[in-house]
């Protein structure tokens, strides 16, 4: 079976400082990695996702990922944390099967001016 | 697109009642699916549809819990009778057929029985 694992419930980062939202995943097969964020009150808003290629992948808003397959990670990246990054994120997997995406918990980023 | 449009955004009802939650998919997606989520225990996948047809409803927490897709372009979740433990945001998702794709998301329906 699928999972994901967000060990952070919390992540606090003074503005301007690089941020790392920590994922890994266990999955049969080849990964299908997703982030997405969640504002206050409003839907999970997707970021990013790996599917094949190469290892870094970038997204909105200026957020990155690394997937790592040795590790089994997935870790949500931005150079320099904004104010506005502060919400819930979240880590989704799935596999080669075309089977629904299976979320972490979430880690709430507070991002602190 | 409007995206994916759920309705109503915030319920509220009383023990007992019974409760529809509406979904409206991006156009020509394959996939929906309903989710709900609590503080205890994160984002649950309640059941999914493809082709209209229902693939798997292991998530539903019980027979109160029934969902429908009756065409492309429309899904229902009622719970009859509702009880407070209900209470939670629902979402509703919908995305193409494939791997590669992202799912997209509602509002969410936030449900509060008293």
């Amino acid at each position: 079976a699928q999972s994901v694992a967000q060990p952070e419930d919390q992540v606090n980062v003074a503005e301007g400082n690089p941020l790392t939202v920590k994922c890994t995943y266990s999955v049969s097969g080849n990964p299908y990695l997703f982030w997405y964020v969640q504002y206050p009150n409003r839907g999970l808003q997707f970021l990013l996702k790996y599917i094949t290629g190469d290892n870094l992948v970038k997204g909105s808003y200026g957020f990155e990922a690394e997937f790592n397959k040795s590790q089994t990670s997935f870790h949500l990246k931005k150079p320099s944390a904004l104010v506005s990054d502060s919400a819930l994120y979240f880590c989704a997997v799935r596999d080669e099967r075309n089977t629904p995406l299976v979320f972490g918990k979430g880690t709430r980023l507070s991002v602190i001016a | 697109d409007a995206g994916v449009i759920q309705s109503p955004r915030h319920e509220v009802t009383e023990m007992g009642q019974e409760v529809t939650l509406r979904c409206k998919p991006i156009s020509g997606h394959d996939y929906l699916f309903w989710y709900r989520q609590t503080m205890m225990r994160g984002l649950e996948l309640l059941i999914y549809f493809n082709n209209n047809v229902p693939i798997d409803d292991s998530g539903m927490p019980e027979d109160r819990f029934s969902a429908k897709m009756p065409n492309a372009s429309f899904s229902t979740l009622k719970i009859q009778p509702s009880e407070p433990r209900d209470s939670a945001v629902y979402f509703c998702a919908s995305s193409l057929l494939g791997d590669g794709y992202e799912a997209f998301f509602g509002q969410g329906t936030r449900l509060t029985v008293v």
